[in-house]
C-alpha cells in the first residue's frame, strides 16, 4: 500500500456521461498529480494541485477539471465522456511542489472504460 | 489485477542474467531523473534516481547510468529474478513536473 488511496477501482460508463475520481494523498503530502494512461500515449501529466491550488495544468482537455479540498484530497471530473477517454488514471502526491527527492507516490489508478 | 496493456518495446531476459532498459530524454535541461516499475494492476513505483551533476548511482541491484551529451538514460538490473517483470518508466523534471518515457516491459525467463 502506497499511502496514496484511489476510488473506484474499476468503472465501467457510457459515452457523453460524466464521472468523478477520487484520489486521497499520502498522509502529509501536500500536492497532488493526476496522470493518464491509456495504451498509446504512456504516462501524460493532466494537471497539479498543492495545497487546494491549481500550480500547473498538462495536456487536459477542456472537458475534465479537477479540485483539491481543504482536506487535501482531489477529485478529477470527466464529463462528456468519449470512447477515447477509456484509460487508467492515476493520482500521485508529493510532500511540496518543488519535490525532486524520491519523486511520487502514485495510487494504484483507477481504470475508466467508456462503451 | 489490471496489466497496463500498453503496446510497448519488450526486453526478454533470462532469469539471472543481467538487464539493461535504456530510455532517451528530451529536455537538456532536465536536472533530475527518475526510473520507475509498475507492476500488472499497480501504480508506477520509485526505483531510483540520478541528478544531472552524477553519471552513475547504483542502488540494490539497480545501476542508473546518465550520459548527457547524448540524452541518455540507462537502468542495469543485475541478476533479474521474476519478481522484476514489470514496465519500467523513465522520468525527467520539466519545470515543476515529471514526463514520463513511453516505458519498457521487461519479461523474465525461467
Amino acid at each position: 500500500d502506497s499511502g496514496v488511496t484511489q476510488t473506484p477501482k474499476h468503472l465501467i460508463t457510457a459515452t457523453g456521461q460524466r464521472v468523478t475520481l477520487r484520489c486521497s494523498p499520502r498522509s502529509g503530502d501536500l500536492s497532488v498529480y493526476w496522470y493518464q494512461q491509456s495504451l498509446d500515449q504512456g504516462l501524460q501529466f493532466l494537471i497539479h494541485y498543492y495545497n487546494g491550488e491549481e500550480r500547473a495544468k498538462g495536456n487536459i482537455l477542456e472537458r475534465f477539471s479537477a479540485q483539491q479540498f481543504p482536506d487535501l484530497h482531489s477529485e478529477l471530473n470527466l464529463s462528456s465522456l468519449e470512447l477515447g477517454d477509456s484509460a487508467l488514471y492515476f493520482c500521485a502526491s508529493s510532500v511540496g511542489v518543488h519535490e525532486q527527492r524520491n519523486g511520487y507516490t502514485f495510487g494504484s489508478g483507477t481504470r475508466l472504460t467508456v462503451v | 489485477g489490471e496489466s497496463v496493456g500498453l503496446h510497448l518495446p519488450t526486453l526478454s531476459v533470462q532469469e539471472g542474467d543481467n538487464s539493461i532498459i535504456n530510455c532517451a530524454y528530451s529536455n537538456s535541461a532536465s536536472d533530475y531523473f527518475i526510473w520507475y516499475k509498475q507492476e500488472s494492476g499497480k501504480g508506477p513505483q520509485f526505483i531510483i534516481d540520478i541528478r544531472s551533476n552524477m553519471d552513475k548511482r547504483q542502488g540494490q541491484r539497480v545501476t542508473v547510468l546518465l550520459n548527457k551529451t547524448v540524452k541518455h538514460l540507462s537502468l542495469q538490473i543485475a541478476a533479474t529474478q521474476p519478481g522484476d517483470s514489470a514496465v519500467y518508466f523513465c522520468a525527467e523534471t520539466v519545470g515543476q513536473n515529471f514526463v514520463f518515457g513511453p516505458g519498457t516491459r521487461l519479461s523474465v525467463l525461467p
